[in-house]
């Protein structure tokens, strides 16, 4: 089963600081990794997406990728309170189907 | 910015009723995808299609739930007699040509189903 976990939180972090969100996933296959972020309510809205093992910037909002570790992190620098949502980790293989996180919940605090 | 829209925005049915959940693509994508949403659950996989025909489905899609791309530009999700555990957040995806590496799946806003 190709799993994707990730801590549940809250996860709470000042206005300004770096939030830092973690995910691991059990299918050594996974070439394709995405973190979307999704509002009460709302559907997924892609952030990035990481294909090679390393660091990718956009923004504020930087992907790393440790393929040999099956691990995937979001870090978030000068958080802001419109970054509290919850944040969907994924793996895709090929052109099948996302398999999702249950997501970990942001909330910043002013 | 394209973008998958997905009608209605809530639906109301009752129990062992037939419904349909619409879904208008990005126009130059050729995969699109179902997922759906229990309250306060994972986004789960339902189905993929592609070259109007499925290319995979979950245990969830049993012969209750159809997909049809009828026309150039629609895609829909049919559910043919509503159970109470349909209820659920259903979510349309699409994505471009897939490559070497899987393009993202772009999300329509969902459609609310409520089942009575």
């Amino acid at each position: 089963q190709k799993e994707v976990e990730q801590n549940s939180g809250p996860l709470s972090v000042p206005e300004g600081a770096i939030a830092s969100l973690n995910c691991t996933y059990s299918d050594r296959g996974s070439q394709s990794f995405f973190w979307y972020r999704q509002y009460s309510g709302k559907s997924p809205e892609l952030i990035m997406s990481i294909y090679s093992n390393g660091d990718k910037e956009d923004g504020r909002f930087t992907a790393q990728l440790n393929k040999a570790s099956q691990y995937v992190s979001l870090l978030i620098r000068d958080s802001q309170p419109s970054d509290s949502a919850t944040y969907l980790c994924a793996h895709q293989w090929g052109a099948s189907k996302i398999i999702f996180g249950s997501g970990t919940r942001l909330s910043i605090r002013p | 910015e394209p973008e998958v829209t997905q009608t209605p925005s809530h639906q109301v049915t009752q129990m062992g009723q037939e419904v349909i959940l619409r879904c208008v693509p990005i126009s130059n994508h050729l995969y699109f995808y179902w997922y759906r949403q229990i309250l306060g659950q994972k986004v789960e996989f339902l189905v993929s299609f592609y070259n109007n025909e499925i290319s995979e489905k979950s245990e969830i899609f049993d012969d209750q739930f159809s997909v049809e791309r009828p026309d150039g530009s629609n895609f829909t999700l049919k559910i043919r007699s509503t159970k109470l555990e349909d209820s659920a957040m259903y979510f349309c995806a699409s994505s471009a040509e897939q490559g070497t590496r899987a393009q993202p799946q772009h999300f329509g806003d969902g459609t609310r189903l409520s089942i009575l």
